[in-house]
């Protein structure tokens, strides 16, 4: 176990609707990366926050938010949920600082827009 | 942008048989991860290449980055069901931050026992 834990496991929601998926990153860490999955494809890189700021963000609108704590623990929300939005989040933490550290990953949140 | 391909997509092989996945980028790789995911799941580090011909062993894995660092393989030798899953390869998107990955769409692996 990598000590990045994930919640809810699974969510179920309807189009339009709004998400909020969480994460906790392991001890020590002060910086989280939020990946989206869709069946079949490689993760997709988010956003990432380091030390409570987005520090990088990927090709996804603007309805795809996050916020880091004072804990290092963070958030992802997906407001106006689409189909398409249907995935696997991941969130991964680091210890921050430059390229060339490993991600640990969080087991996911699968999530299914009817 | 840069993209990575990986090669096969999918394999099947016999318990004990060794077995090669490929992941060739389409820019110079300046990091390039291997993880591993069961189906669903998260994703399980494995090796990270840095230098150009420098390779990595863990167990019965070894990772591999080519010289001119467009290209890493991973070896499995003797495979087992344990290793079954996802093998995906990443590389550092050169955005600056840290967690910024691109990565392949992956290699499913079946181990018949």
């Amino acid at each position: 176990e990598t000590g990045v834990t994930q919640s809810p496991t699974h969510l179920i929601k309807t189009r339009g609707q709004q998400v909020t998926l969480r994460c906790s990153s392991q001890s020590g860490h002060n910086t989280v990366s939020w990946y989206q999955q869709a069946l079949g494809q490689g993760p997709q890189f988010i956003f990432q926050y380091y030390r409570e700021e987005e520090n990088g963000r990927g090709n996804f609108p603007p309805r795809f938010s996050g916020l880091q704590f004072p804990n290092y623990s963070s958030e992802l929300n997906v407001n106006a949920l689409e189909l398409d939005d249907s995935a696997l989040y991941l969130c991964a933490s680091s210890k921050g600082g430059g390229e060339g550290e490993k991600l640990f990953f969080g087991s996911g949140t699968q999530l299914s827009v009817l | 942008s840069q993209e990575l391909e990986q090669s096969p997509q999918s394999l099947i092989v016999q318990e004990g048989k060794n077995l090669t996945i490929n992941c060739t980028s389409s820019k110079t790789l300046y990091g390039l991860y291997w993880y591993k995911q069961k189906y669903g799941e998260g994703l399980i580090f494995l090796m990270m290449l840095q230098k150009g011909g420098e390779e990595k062993s863990h167990e019965k894995i070894t990772a591999k980055l080519d010289e001119k660092k467009q290209q890493s393989s991973l070896h499995i030798t003797a495979s087992q069901p344990s290793h079954a899953g996802i093998y995906l390869c990443g590389a550092d998107n050169g955005g600056g931050s840290q967690g910024n990955l691109i990565f392949g769409k992956g290699t499913k692996l079946s181990v018949k026992p």
